[in-house]
Order: structure tokens, then sequence, then C-alpha cells
């Protein structure tokens, strides 16, 4: 059984760019957060997706947006890239049914901006 | 709102001591609590958990947790550390019986491990 996976592992853009992250739940989970965990800080949440709509949005701009696709898959976009948003992004997935609570993540997409 | 202190940012222990990282949290409603290790360029990976019942919890490679709610805690504890525990460990709460909405965390903690 595969967990989450996310793609590409690392990528590197320019200020100004634009970046898409993506990211496959572990199967059976429907539900999607991404979050961006900065060098030595713990993971800040940015937002969760669920029957395709946002849920819940965390502290970040409207340039970072995303998408849940009707298998549970979704991307991570961010325009106008600045030079803080290096950074690890991490999608987490879970169930939402079944009561477990817990988040399964990924091994995370390491953006840098230069 | 939930937020998450962990005291001290880095551990240091000796191979075979006793391990504690310690978590406080606040919540104003009841709280799922979460212990997360990284290891270096690799994702979160779940230790354990505490969602309701048995208030000590045990996890994966030795590790338990203890949640008090009168001190709103939830140190993390090993009995004997092995040099394969050294990583990156994060707190997290999220709002209780419900998967919606996000897990907060804490700054996380680094363990070293002396040989």
């Amino acid at each position: 059984d595969a967990g989450v996976t996310q793609s590409p592992t690392h990528l590197i853009k320019t200020r100004g760019q634009q970046v898409t992250l993506r990211c496959s739940p572990k199967s059976g989970h429907d539900t999607v957060s991404w979050y961006q965990q900065a060098l030595g800080q713990g993971p800040q949440f940015i937002f969760q997706y669920y029957e395709e709509e946002e849920r819940q949005r965390g502290n970040f701009p409207d340039r970072f947006s995303g998408h849940q696709f009707p298998n549970y898959s979704s991307e991570l976009n961010v325009n106008a890239l600045l030079l803080g948003d290096s950074a690890l992004y991490l999608c987490a997935s879970s169930p939402e049914y079944t009561g477990a609570y817990e988040q399964y993540f990924g091994p995370g997409t390491r953006l840098t901006v230069t | 709102a939930q937020s998450v202190t962990q005291l001290g940012s880095h551990v240091s222990v000796s191979e075979g001591a006793l391990v504690l990282l310690r978590c406080n949290y606040s919540s104003s409603v009841p709280p799922y609590l979460f212990w997360y290790v990284q290891y270096p360029n690799q994702g979160l990976q779940l230790l354990l958990k505490y969602t309701t019942g048995a208030t000590l919890v045990k996890g994966i490679n030795g590790f338990e947790a203890e949640f008090k709610k009168s001190e709103t805690s939830f140190h993390l504890t090993k009995p004997s550390a092995h040099m394969s525990d050294a990583a990156e460990y994060f707190c997290a709460v999220r709002r209780g019986n419900t998967n919606a909405g996000k897990s907060t965390f804490g700054d996380g903690t680094t363990l070293t491990v002396k040989p």
C-alpha cells in the first residue's frame, strides 16, 4: 500500500515565477492538507481540501491556491514567488470518517526560490 | 485557537539514558495530541497520538507520552535512548472529535544521542 506521495522532490525557481506541487493521498484517504515548513521551524498549515473544496485555510496570502481532484489527489500552486517561499512543502492525508484522526505525511517537496 | 510550546529546541542524551521531550499545549476545546519524528530530508512519521481514553499512550520505537490535562502537557519519553533516535521531534495539537481542520505544530526539538 503506497503512502502519501509528492512530486517533484526538489524544485528551484526564480522570484516572480509560479510553481505547482502535486500530492497523491494514501489509499482510502479523502482529505488532503498542505503545510509549509521553513528551515528550523515546525510545519505551518496552508489549507485543507475535502470533497474538492477548500475547507479551512491558514494565514497564507492568496498567492497560495490549491485544488483537489475527483480521485482525491491535490495540487498546491504558488504565484509570484518570493525568496521567503523557500521551504519544504508537506502534504498530509487522512480518512474522513474512520475516526482515526491522525494525518499521514508525504516526504515533501523542497522548493528553493532564487 | 490552539498553540504548542516545545521546551528546549535541543536535547542531548547519552545512549541508554532516559529521553524526555517536553510539550505544552493550549486549546479552547478538548484536543487531540500527536508526536511526530522527522529524519533529515524526510517527511513526518507519527510516533503516537492521544485522542480519548487512557492518558498514557504508547507508540512506536519504545516511545510513550502522557496526557496531563491539569498541566496542559503531553511530554514524550523513552526509557533508553538509541543512536537511531537522533532526529527532530514535533508535538502537534488538533481540535478533537473531528477530522476537519489543521494540526498546529511546535517548533520542534532536535534530539542528539551521544555514544
